[in-house]
């Protein structure tokens, strides 16, 4: 199984963009990279994903680099309500583009925001 | 409301009395999973279906069973609990594998 690695915690400043960093040095060419986030006492819930390009929504952005060994969870503005644990994980996807299901969390990164 | 539910929300039972965790989503999702949170290790799989009658094993399932009968069920079935199940639990289900999942509110599971 594709693994990735993170820092166990990080802080930021509210109002301050925030980069929550990712190693998948063992990625295949056809994973894609997910990120999800736990609010204190709720459900993982889904931030973004992608595969190579950098891909934005309204939550956050992600930055893959280019030989796709490591990607970058990007929040703009930090708020309060950012605060939660960040997990990098990666949806293993085979060349013919079928997708497995067994999937590993790992402990995440712990973002603390600051007002 | 697009959801996953999940229930009972919490439950205190003792070794060796059998007891099933319900998940059920409205969403027509194909792929669903079930995880256990525990301080200090995160969130890991315990099982994962990729459509119906289609069940597979994630990092840790020893002690759980599930089924896919039909598409929006897929039950977590412990039927010796021990104290080593004592745990957070959560149920996802996404469209299909490598899509967003929507996670549960979860249950929380102590067994004595």
């Amino acid at each position: 199984d594709a693994k990735t690695t993170q820092p166990n915690s990080m802080e930021s400043n509210e109002e301050e963009p925030v980069h929550l960093p990712c190693n998948h040095s063992t990625i295949s060419g056809t994973d894609y990279i997910h990120w999800y986030r736990q609010l204190p006492s709720q459900g993982p819930e889904y931030v973004i994903h992608g595969l190579t390009s950098n891909v934005n929504n309204r939550m956050a952005s992600l930055a893959i680099a280019e030989d796709r060994k490591s990607s970058t969870l990007i929040l703009h503005r930090a708020t309060l309500r950012d605060a939660a644990v960040y997990y990098c994980i990666l949806w293993e996807v085979n060349a013919g583009g079928t997708s497995y299901g067994k999937l590993t969390f790992g402990q995440g990164t712990i973002l603390t925001v600051h007002p | 409301e697009a959801q996953v539910t999940q229930n009972p929300r919490y439950l205190i039972t003792v070794t060796g009395k059998k007891l099933t965790v319900t998940c059920s989503q409205n969403m027509n999702h194909e792929y669903m999973s079930w995880y256990r949170q525990d301080p200090g290790l995160g969130l890991r799989q315990i099982y994962y279906s990729m459509n119906v009658e289609v069940t597979d094993k994630g990092d840790v399932p020893e002690g759980y069973k599930v089924s896919r009968k039909e598409k929006r069920n897929f039950p977590l079935i412990l039927e010796s609990p021990s104290p080593n199940q004592t745990s957070l639990y959560f149920c996802a289900s996404s469209l299909m594998g490598n899509q967003p999942q929507h996670f549960g509110d979860g249950t929380r599971l102590s067994i004595l």
